[in-house]
């Protein structure tokens, strides 16, 4: 258990929809990374949260958007969904802003969309 | 921003036998550079990293390399067992970096 929570473990939801996947990072980590998996694919990064603040942001679709609340659970929230958006959505967090340390993983959140 | 290659996609090997993934990244500054394994419909978790002020590091069976002056690091795992067998993820950061760069992963397969 790496002490990161993510819930709900699946979700199946139709085309147009909104959904959200919520993240608990691990007691005492202030940063909050959000990365998206498609089948058979890697790990493409989506955005980071530091203390409640975006700090980065990588590949994510405007229709997507995330937040960090000030007991330091995020939620990443994904509209007018599309069958693409179709994967494995982790979290990670980490103790420092910079990424230079171990990152704990959550046991990810199966998004299906049809 | 930084890229990070991974290759090969996939790997067989025999039980016993050696394996080696092999990532290049681009950028200069990065520093840290970690591996993590992710068995099937699980979560990443890291089994090893290095440090760029060091060229190699092992742990029992797991070894990686570092080569800053060719910008490449490489994982290697010896004897191989079926329980090895799994998706390994390379990954790159930099000093003050917000995120890990991954690279696309390798399928490694261990026969019994």
């Amino acid at each position: 258990d790496s002490g990161v929570t993510q819930t709900p473990k699946h979700l199946i939801t139709a085309t147009g929809q909104r959904v959200t996947l919520r993240c608990s990072p691990r007691s005492g980590d202030l940063s909050v990374y959000w990365y998206q998996q498609s089948l058979d694919q890697g790990l493409q990064f989506l955005i980071q949260y530091y203390n409640g603040e975006e700090r980065a942001k990588g590949n994510i679709l405007e229709r997507f958007s995330a937040q960090q609340f000030p007991d330091l659970h995020s939620e990443l929230n994904l509209s007018s969904l599309e069958l693409g958006d179709s994967a494995l959505y982790f979290c990670a967090s980490s103790v420092e802003t910079a990424i230079n340390t171990e990152a704990f993983f959550g046991q990810g959140t199966r998004l299906t969309v049809v | 921003g930084e890229n990070v290659e991974q290759h090969p996609s996939t790997l067989s090997v025999q039980e016993g036998d050696s394996a080696v993934i092999k990532c290049t990244y681009s950028d200069s500054a990065s520093n840290y550079f970690p591996w993590y394994k992710q068995e099937l419909g699980k979560r990443p978790q890291l089994i090893i990293d290095i440090r760029s002020n060091v060229g190699e590091k092992k742990d029992q069976r797991i070894a990686v390399t570092l080569n800053k002056t060719a910008k490449h690091f490489s994982l290697h795992i010896t004897e191989t067992q079926p329980e090895d067998s799994a998706v390994y993820f390379c990954a790159a950061s930099r000093p003050g970096a917000n995120n890990l760069f991954f690279g696309t992963g390798t399928r490694l397969t261990v026969i019994p």
